[in-house]
């Protein structure tokens, strides 16, 4: 089955303990992204690769890192969380940029 | 970045086609327009897209107008299971037809259906 997974699904950790969100798709997609939902602002980018080793910055990434090692990974890497990360998250990945993405089931992230 | 605008909520009637309206007045000639929809407590998932023509599938249709400033998410039949938030967003696409990736949601429209 064609998917994105995504995990852990939810997680409660505290400031300043480092912790990586996995995304990984079966689909051979080139373009993948990662978003944060938060009441009241929607859904915004945080990072976005457009193939492998190919990483770029969306509206808000400050506080996250990602990598593209290889094509169906691309990890969300927080490695100071603070309370201001406390957030919904979601991982897309589409064939390539300006194609359907398939979104994640997501994680949900609280940090105390 | 291409922006668009929406109404923050709308209702419809099930059974009643439903138009969920889009401003991109700042579009380039070579964006295309995406729409996706959030079910309550799930994933955005992909409704349609297009560029100029009006483009149907089995979900829904979209109506661009013609100078491509504003397009129209079209659901036929509303059901229940329509209910979710509508986001317009637009996949910025350069003349040589390469496509960027940085992409802005914005809060969507909130469709509530009615039985």
């Amino acid at each position: 089955e064609a998917q994105v997974t995504q995990n852990p699904r939810y997680l409660i950790t505290v400031t300043g303990k480092k912790l990586t969100v996995t995304c990984s798709q079966n689909m051979n997609h080139e373009y993948m992204s990662w978003y944060r939902q938060d009441p009241g602002l929607g859904l915004r980018q945080i990072y976005y690769s457009m193939n492998v080793e190919v990483t770029d910055k969306g509206d808000v990434p400050e506080g996250y890192k990602v990598s593209r090692k290889e094509k169906r990974n691309f990890p969300l890497i927080l490695e100071s969380p603070s309370p201001n990360q406390t957030s919904l998250y979601f991982c897309a990945s589409s064939l390539m940029g300006n194609q359907p993405q398939h979104f994640g089931d997501g994680t949900r992230l609280s940090i105390l | 970045d291409a922006k668009t605008t929406q109404p923050n909520s709308m209702e419809s009637n099930e059974e009643e086609p439903v138009h969920l309206p889009c401003n991109h007045s700042t579009i380039s000639g070579t964006d295309y327009i995406h729409w996706y929809r959030q079910l309550p407590s799930q994933g955005p998932e992909y409704v349609i897209h297009g560029l100029t023509s009006n483009v149907n599938n089995r979900m829904a249709s979209l109506a661009i107008a013609e100078d491509r400033k504003s397009s129209t998410l079209i659901l036929h039949r509303a059901t229940l299971r329509d209910a979710a938030v509508y986001y317009c967003i637009l996949w910025e696409v350069n003349a040589g037809g390469t496509s960027y990736g940085k992409l802005t949601f914005g809060q969507g429209t909130i469709l509530t259906v009615h039985p």
